[in-house]
């Protein structure tokens, strides 16, 4: 069975422009949940979502938004990016507490 | 004050030794506890996690949470140099949907 997925792997951005990442959570999985974790510390929380629905948001700015799709998929949008938006961009999806299993996230660098 | 501190480390032990990591917090309302392992350019993968108070094995790994001290800790017994990694601790108030609140992450190195 698949893992989580995420898409791209890599991609490297210019300060201003828009990004999208994707992933698709394990067949079954409703909770996708977003972390950005800056090298040398632990994930920080961004957006969870359930059902399509928003359940929670983290201290991001509104430059940050996500949206969950009717087969269970997400996307981060990220605009204006700012140098310190460099960082791996985790997905995480659940059948809830404790069962978070993460894919193995995008590295974002924006020059 | 962060809500959960962990030593970031670099921790390196021989092969074979005992290794102990840690994490206190400050949020009395975490419920569950985990333990993630990340490797380097991948993402966190789960090891165990304890739910309230107690202990728990698996294998070599024993994860313990003393919620009277606010103190978690996860031991490593003969450590190999598989087991190089950054550990990452991580909390959340109760079951549900709930965000986790991770720690910096210890890295971990064994040498042969």
């Amino acid at each position: 069975d698949a893992g989580v997925t995420q898409s791209p792997t890599h991609l490297i951005k210019t300060r201003g422009q828009h990004v999208t990442l994707r992933c698709s959570p394990i067949s079954g999985h409703k909770s996708v949940s977003w972390y950005q974790q800056v090298l040398g510390q632990g994930p920080q929380f961004i957006f969870q979502y359930y059902e399509k629905e928003e359940r929670g948001r983290g201290n991001f700015p509104d430059r940050f938004s996500a949206r969950q799709f009717p087969n269970y998929s997400s996307e981060l949008n990220v605009n204006a990016l700012l140098l310190g938006d460099s960082a791996l961009y985790l997905c995480a999806s659940s059948l809830g507490a404790p069962g978070y299993t993460f894919g193995s996230g995008t590295r974002l660098t924006v020059v | 004050q962060k809500e959960v501190e962990q030593d970031p480390g670099p921790l390196s032990v021989p092969e074979g030794a005992i290794v102990s990591l840690n994490c206190t917090y400050s949020n009395s309302a975490f419920q569950y506890f985990m333990w993630y392992r990340q490797y380097s350019r991948k993402g966190p993968e789960l090891l165990m996690y304890t739910y309230s108070s107690g202990n728990k094995e698996d294998g070599r790994f024993t994860a313990q949470v003393d919620k009277s001290s606010k103190y978690i800790s996860l031991f490593i017994r003969d450590s190999q140099p598989s087991d190089s990694a950054t550990y990452l601790c991580a909390m959340t108030p109760s079951g549900g949907y709930n965000k986790l609140i991770f720690g910096a992450g210890t890295r971990l190195a064994v040498h042969p």
